[in-house]
């Protein structure tokens, strides 16, 4: 079993839907939680992070972290078709810099 | 400033042939990442190097992989001899590391390797 799980999708939504993204997660050590972007022919980009349980948002952005169920999530209102891209969940323990990512899922949205 | 910087963008090469990737790091930036992208596999820590020393190269899949880093600016990625499996794109990233504010990883526009 994977340490990160994600739909790899891909996912098309209608211009102005919300879009849902979520990850789940078996090692209890993740305390960082983050959401990269990746364009097509890209390197991922960082969207958002938090940091153990709650909620964040960022202007259309909204991260969501669980851990009691180790579940997190990505909301993404009134979507555009910039948003198209492949979104990549990851995860890192207190004190490490290594990071371990999702496989990513693949998002369009259709004008 | 220019971002990470990797070279070559693409390579294409014959199996058993030995491939060498670049990466120059953000100027001051102490963390320095190799990653590997595949379809199935989506995103590989290869390795990681704190202040030029390697810390974490679990990741390298095997001896036919190996990674230096002679200097805060520049790092080599070298797979010798390549294999058609190795066919990814590669990603460097580098990080200030020293809090949760600083470890933010910035990637390169990655290099596409194919072995044939």
């Amino acid at each position: 079993q994977k340490e990160v799980e994600q739909d790899p999708g891909p996912l098309s939504v209608p211009e102005g839907a919300i879009v849902s993204l979520n990850c789940t997660y078996s090692n209890s050590a993740f305390q960082y939680f983050m959401w990269y972007r990746q364009y097509s022919r890209k390197g991922p980009e960082l969207l958002m992070y938090t940091y153990s349980s709650g909620n964040k948002e960022d202007g259309r952005f909204t991260a969501q972290v669980d851990k009691s169920s180790k579940y997190i999530s990505l909301f993404i209102r009134d979507s555009q078709p910039s948003d198209s891209a492949t979104y990549l969940c990851a995860m890192r323990a207190g004190g490490y810099q290594k990071v371990t990512f999702g496989t990513g899922t693949k998002l369009q949205v259709i004008p | 400033d220019a971002g990470v910087i990797q070279s070559p963008r693409h390579e294409v090469t014959e199996m058993g042939q030995e491939v060498t990737l670049r990466c120059k790091p953000i100027s001051g930036h102490d963390y320095l990442f190799w990653y590997r992208q595949t379809m199935m596999r989506g995103l590989e820590l290869l390795i990681y190097f704190n202040n030029n020393v390697p810390i974490d190269d679990s990741g390298m899949p095997e001896d036919r992989f190996s990674a230096k880093m002679p200097n805060a600016s520049f790092s080599t990625l070298k797979i010798q001899p390549s294999e058609p499996r190795d066919s990814a794109v590669y990603f460097c990233a580098s990080s200030l590391g020293g809090g949760p504010y600083r470890w933010t990883q910035y990637f390169g526009p990655g290099t596409r390797l194919l072995v044939l």
